[in-house]
């Protein structure tokens, strides 16, 4: 089945660092990919979804100069953490629509990344 | 935009006695209803889900019921077992799951054996 990789799974750095997490989407064409944060004992807040080939969309509150988006082609879309500081730790996790004309098929979630700043 | 309530938020059940979780949404064109069960520290697993066009759906010990008209959906888990402990989240999604999951507050099942 549609799988979407993501790495790296941890990341431990120092406070002012950028971060970079990429998802790929493997066997399949992922033009969307979302992207959560959760913070330790919450829910799954989407931040932003990304478009491949256009502007991603950021949801209200999240900032844009500071998580950057990419969705370079149909199988990468990265999220960038800019200077970094300790509020930002949280777990990160996309997600990819089913391919198109699987309706039937759900969301495909990548294994997440543990940011801690320090 | 959606928004997704979920009780109870901590539910502690005996080994073999059934849990149930409820869930509300706001949006009416949500027609998806993902459950997802997550572990400490992994992503969330897709347990059931649940479409628009029915009423009701039954997975072995998980099943999962949908309310159109009150825009109610409850998941129920029968004969839990203590690998059942873990978070649930319910989530609601429109056009089948291909626009994003918004995401209920979550349960966190107890399991006592």
């Amino acid at each position: 089945g549609a799988v979407v990789s993501q790495h790296p799974s941890w990341v431990i750095c120092k406070s002012g660092t950028s971060v970079k997490i990429e998802c790929r989407s493997l066997d399949f064409q992922a033009t969307t990919m979302f992207w959560y944060r959760q913070f330790p004992k919450q829910s799954l807040m989407l931040m932003a979804t990304s478009n491949e080939g256009s502007k991603a969309t950021y949801e209200q509150g999240v900032e844009k100069d500071k998580f950057l988006i990419n969705h370079a082609s149909l199988t990468l879309s990265t999220l960038t953490v800019t200077s970094a500081h300790p509020e930002d730790s949280s777990f990160y996790i996309c997600s990819a629509p089913p391919p198109t004309g699987s309706s039937n098929q759900p969301q495909h979630f990548g294994d997440g990344t543990r940011l801690s700043i320090l | 935009g959606e928004n997704v309530e979920q009780h109870p938020s901590t539910l502690s059940v005996q080994e073999g006695d059934s849990a149930v979780i409820k869930c509300t949404y706001s949006d009416s064109a949500s027609n998806y209803f993902p459950w997802y069960k997550q572990e400490l520290g992994k992503r969330p697993q897709l347990i059931i889900d649940i479409r628009s066009n029915v009423g009701e759906k039954k997975d072995q010990r998980i099943a999962v019921t949908l309310n159109k008209t009150a825009k109610h959906f409850s998941l129920h888990i029968t004969e839990t077992q203590p690998e059942d402990s873990a978070v649930y989240f319910c989530a609601a999604s429109s056009r089948g799951g291909y626009q994003k999951v918004t995401f209920g507050t979550g349960t966190k099942l107890q399991v006592i054996p």
